[in-house]
C-alpha cells in the first residue's frame, strides 16, 4: 500500500526557474494538503483541496499555485522561485474533516539558489 | 497570532522515564487534537487524538490529557524508549470560516537518553 508519493525527493533550482512538485494518493481520500516546514516555524498550510475541482488557500499560499483535476493528484506549482521558498515541502491527505488524521507523504526538500 | 503553541523546542529525557510534551491554544473554537511524530527524513505520522469533549485518551505508552479551561493539552510516553526520539507536533483542529482548520504547533524534538 503505497499511501502518499511524493516526487521528487530532492530538488535543487535556481532563482527564477518553475517547477512542480508532485503527489499523489491510493487512498481515495477526498481531502490533499500541502505544508511547509521551516526551522522554528512547525508545519504551515499552502494550499489545501476537499475535492477534485476544489482548492483553497492556507497560510501561506503566495507564490504558489495548485489543482486538482482527479482525486489521485494534487500538485504543487511553484511559478518562479525564490531563495525564501527554500524548505520541505509535505504533502497529505484524508478522509476530510478535522478530526480526520492526515497521512503525510515523506517530503521533498528543495533549495532554491 | 500563534494559535497552538509548543513551547519547548526540545526535551531530553532519561531512557525508561516519562516524557511530558506540552501544548497550549487560544481559540476556543478548537474542538479536536491530535498529536503526530516525525522521524528526520521522513513525514510526521499520526500518534493519537483527542476530542474536546473528553479529557484522556490513552494508547499504549502514550496519554494525551486536554484541559480545557486552561486551554492545554499534554502528550505522556510512559515508559520513554529510544525510539521516542523524534519531533513531535501538536495540531488543533475547528471549523472555521466556513470550512475545517488544522493549525499545527512549531513542534517539540524530544531526545531519550540511554
Amino acid at each position: 500500500n503505497a499511501g502518499v508519493t511524493q516526487t521528487p525527493k530532492f530538488q535543487v533550482l535556481k532563482t527564477g526557474q518553475s517547477m512542480t512538485l508532485q503527489c499523489a494518493q491510493d487512498m481515495n481520500h477526498e481531502y490533499m494538503s500541502w505544508y511547509r516546514q521551516d526551522p522554528g516555524m512547525g508545519l504551515r498550510l499552502i494550499h489545501y483541496s476537499v475535492g477534485a475541482g476544489i482548492t483553497d488557500q492556507g497560510e501561506v499560499p503566495n507564490g504558489y499555485n495548485v489543482s486538482r483535476s482527479t482525486t489521485e493528484d494534487f500538485p504543487l506549482r511553484l511559478l518562479s522561485a525564490a531563495p525564501s521558498q527554500t524548505s520541505v515541502y509535505f504533502c497529505a491527505s484524508s478522509t476530510g474533516g478535522g478530526s480526520e488524521k492526515l497521512f503525510f507523504g515523506s517530503g521533498t526538500q528543495l533549495s532554491v539558489l | 497570532d500563534q494559535q497552538v503553541k509548543q513551547n519547548s523546542p526540545s526535551l531530553s529525557v532519561q531512557e525508561g522515564r516519562i516524557s511530558i510534551l506540552n501544548c497550549d491554544y487560544t481559540n476556543s473554537m478548537f474542538d479536536y487534537f491530535l498529536w503526530y511524530k516525525k522521524y528526520p527524513a521522513e513525514g510526521p505520522t499520526f500518534l493519537i487524538s483527542i476530542s474536546s469533549i473528553k479529557d484522556k485518551n490513552e494508547d499504549g505508552r502514550f496519554t494525551v490529557f486536554l484541559n480545557k479551561s486552561a486551554k492545554h493539552l499534554s502528550l505522556h510516553i510512559v515508559p520513554s524508549q529510544p525510539g521516542d526520539s523524534a519531533v513531535y507536533f501538536c495540531a488543533a483542529s475547528a471549523y472555521l470560516d466556513r470550512d475545517d482548520k488544522i493549525i499545527f504547533g512549531k513542534g517539540t524534538r524530544l531526545h531519550i537518553l540511554p
